[in-house]
């Protein structure tokens, strides 16, 4: 069974800090990876997907790198600002039930992020 | 476009009641999906279904049915709710673009059974 894993689950830095989120999963054959940002009460709003194939997408201040064979990827958030703060969260869609990328995305528990004024 | 939609965004239901979640998407897509998000527990997959018709189980289904008699439309239902069903429910969809599978999500419902 797959399971995702983010570290650290909680981190508070000042405003202008680069800073890293790491995900790793026990489970090497997916079809990609996704990075989602949640606001406290609201949906998930998705940043960034790596398909199995790649290496790394990136999107303005934002970074992911994805090594399969080693399970893990990162998040890089280049000049933090205050309206980052949010939770983001991991997800991996695998080779599971239909046997295809259809099946339903594995998350992590997020890491809460604080970027202080 | 209205992308992913669920309605209601809020419910109170008593235990024993019945209800229907449903959801809908309007950017064609294939594949749909429910989710339930809990604290401490993360985003669990309840049910999914690859097309019109089909559905199928995921982590925690027990308590749930589905259907998708529309490929817009994905309905999930509570039977006889129970006090464990209180949580925040999101449903997304994907279309397979190459190997992308992108998710998308919608606002989510807040469901609380008392």
């Amino acid at each position: 069974k797959q399971e995702v894993t983010q570290i650290p689950a909680a981190l508070s830095v000042p405003e202008g800090e680069n800073l890293v989120l790491n995900c790793s999963f026990t489970d090497s054959a997916i079809y990609n990876l996704q990075w989602f940002r949640q606001d406290p009460g609201k949906g998930l709003t998705s940043l960034l997907l790596i398909q199995s194939s790649q290496r790394e997408q990136t999107s303005g201040r934002l970074n992911a790198s994805l090594d399969k064979s080693s399970g893990r990827s990162t998040l890089y958030i280049a000049a933090s600002q205050p309206g980052d703060s949010a939770t983001y969260l991991c997800a991996v869609v695998g080779h599971g039930y239909s046997g295809g990328g259809a099946d339903g995305l594995t998350f992590g528990k997020g890491t809460h992020l604080i970027i202080q004024p | 476009n209205a992308g992913v939609t669920q309605t209601p965004k809020f419910r109170v239901l008593k235990t024993g009641q019945s209800m229907t979640l449903l959801c809908a998407q309007d950017m064609n897509h294939e594949y749909m999906y429910w989710y339930r998000q809990d604290p401490g527990m993360g985003l669990r997959l309840i049910h999914y279904s690859v097309g019109e018709g089909t559905t199928a189980k995921g982590e925690v289904p027990d308590g749930y049915n589905v259907s998708r008699l529309k490929k817009q439309n994905f309905l999930l239902g509570l039977e006889s709710a129970a006090p464990s069903q209180t949580s925040v429910y999101f449903c997304a969809s994907s279309f397979p673009s190459g190997i992308s599978y992108e998710q998308y999500f919608g606002p989510g419902t807040r469901l609380t059974v008392t």
